[in-house]
């Protein structure tokens, strides 16, 4: 087990609702991102936070938000619910320490919009 | 930009077969890491290894070998004696030096059935 653990397990939605994902990172580690990965696909970044603030991003609306805490945990926010938003929604933690760190996957969160 | 191709969807052997899992990559950067994750039925992505553009040496770990070609932008993965347990989703997936952050572009993965 990595120590990434992510919550609620699953979640059913109904669309325009909004939801809010969590995770706690593994100990030592600073930096978290979030994934959302559709059935029968590959994971796709959403963001990355390190320090509390967003560094980084992929092809996602701002619909899609996020936070990191003090103590590195983090929360991933979906406003106004569509279908096409039920995946697998996971979570990573890693060390910055440079470009070199490997990324350790929680459990996941499965989201579905009804 | 960057991308990774795993061209099989699905493969399946009989326990103790080996097996090999094709990755190619495309990327303009000449740093950059390649990570092979597991995901069994739970859905948690399991580490298995991580390697970076400057080392083409393959590696062995148990069962596990990896083969990374730099000249034909490969990273494959074979399972020797191929085991029920190791029946999961296996992806592929590259990160960039230069983003400024650390982003995996995955594969579509790779579902390998293992049957007794």
């Amino acid at each position: 087990e990595t120590g990434v653990t992510q919550s609620p397990t699953h979640l059913i939605k109904t669309r325009g609702q909004q939801v809010t994902l969590r995770c706690s990172s593994q100990s030592g580690h600073n930096t978290v991102s979030w994934y959302q990965q559709a059935l029968g696909q590959g994971p796709q970044f959403i963001f990355q936070y390190y320090r509390e603030e967003e560094n980084g991003r992929g092809n996602f609306p701002p619909r899609f938000s996020g936070l990191q805490f003090p103590n590195y945990s983090s929360e991933l926010n979906v406003n106004a619910l569509e279908l096409d938003d039920s995946a697998l929604y996971l979570c990573a933690s890693s060390s910055r320490t440079g470009f070199t760190d490997t990324q350790y996957f929680g459990p996941g969160t499965r989201l579905t919009v009804l | 930009a960057q991308k990774v191709t795993q061209a099989q969807t699905e493969i399946s052997v009989v326990e103790k077969e080996d097996v090999t899992l094709d990755c190619v990559y495309e990327t303009r950067d000449t740093t950059y890491y390649l990570f092979w994750y597991k995901q069994p039925p739970s859905g948690e992505l399991v580490f298995l290894i991580r390697r970076n553009s400057f080392d083409e040496q393959n590696e062995i770990s148990g069962r596990y070998s990896w083969n990374f070609q730099k000249s034909t932008s490969s990273f494959n993965f074979t399972i020797t004696a191929s085991q029920v347990v190791d029946s999961a989703v296996y992806f592929c997936a590259l990160s960039e030096a230069n983003t400024g952050f650390q982003k995996l572009v995955f594969g579509t993965g790779t579902r390998l059935l293992v049957s007794p």
